[in-house]
């Protein structure tokens, strides 16, 4: 079982659409990140987060600790947000490296 | 503020061959880490450097090596090159508080 797993793995909606994206989690963690990968593979850093909620334009992520589970929201989808989601955790054994969950493709319809 | 750089962006190699990536951080950026994106796998650790020193490293075979330099400028080596080894190779570095940034990668294709 994979230490970092997000559903679903793909999803398509259609603009304007209100989109959730699941992260769950085995181990202890420090912080927890939100990534968007869009082809040609650069990679953005959304979010971390290591309670709470933070909010940034559309997107809203939250996270519980107690439940190891976090989720990221794109409110009034658009076809820019097609784009790979990806959850990674810092664990707090100390060992700093980032763990990433498959990811989650989002492809919005005009 | 200048973002993360990394090059070449793309590159081919003959099985066997030896390959160097570089990884310019953000200013003031003393940890990068890198990172191996493949289809069958996603994304996996490397390693990571912190002030020239590797902090951490992921469970990929020796043949994977880097260093990292005093203006934190940072190199990974792949040697005896395989098939397996066409990946997308990311950097990232890493401040305490605004979490990371990555490159754009170095798309390797190994033939």
């Amino acid at each position: 079982k994979n230490e970092v797993e997000q559903s679903p793995q793909n999803l398509t909606a259609q603009e304007g659409e209100f989109i959730t994206i699941n992260c769950s989690y085995s181990v202890g963690i420090s912080a927890l990140h939100w990534l968007q990968q869009h082809p040609g593979g650069g990679i953005v850093s959304l979010f971390m987060l290591s309670s709470g909620k933070k909010k940034h334009g559309r997107l809203i992520a939250t996270i519980n600790i107690q439940e190891k589970h976090s989720s990221l929201h794109i409110t009034a989808s658009h076809p820019r947000d097609s784009a790979v989601y990806i959850c990674a955790v810092i664990s707090n054994f100390g060992n700093e490296k980032l763990t990433f969950g498959t990811g989650t493709r989002l492809t919005i319809i005009p | 503020k200048a973002g993360v750089t990394q090059t070449p962006r793309y590159l081919i190699k003959t099985r066997g061959q030896q390959v160097t990536l570089s990884c310019s951080p953000i200013s003031g950026h003393r940890s990068v880490s890198w990172y191996q994106q493949t289809p069958g796998q996603g994304l996996q650790f490397l390693f990571e450097y912190f002030s020239e020193t590797q902090r951490n490293k992921g469970n990929f075979p020796g043949r994977f090596s880097g260093r990292q330099f005093s203006n934190s400028r940072s190199e990974m080596n792949v040697s005896t090159l395989e098939l397996g080894d066409s990946a997308l190779y990311l950097c990232a570095s890493s401040d305490a508080n605004y979490g990371y940034t990555f490159g754009s990668g170095t798309r390797l294709t190994v033939v």
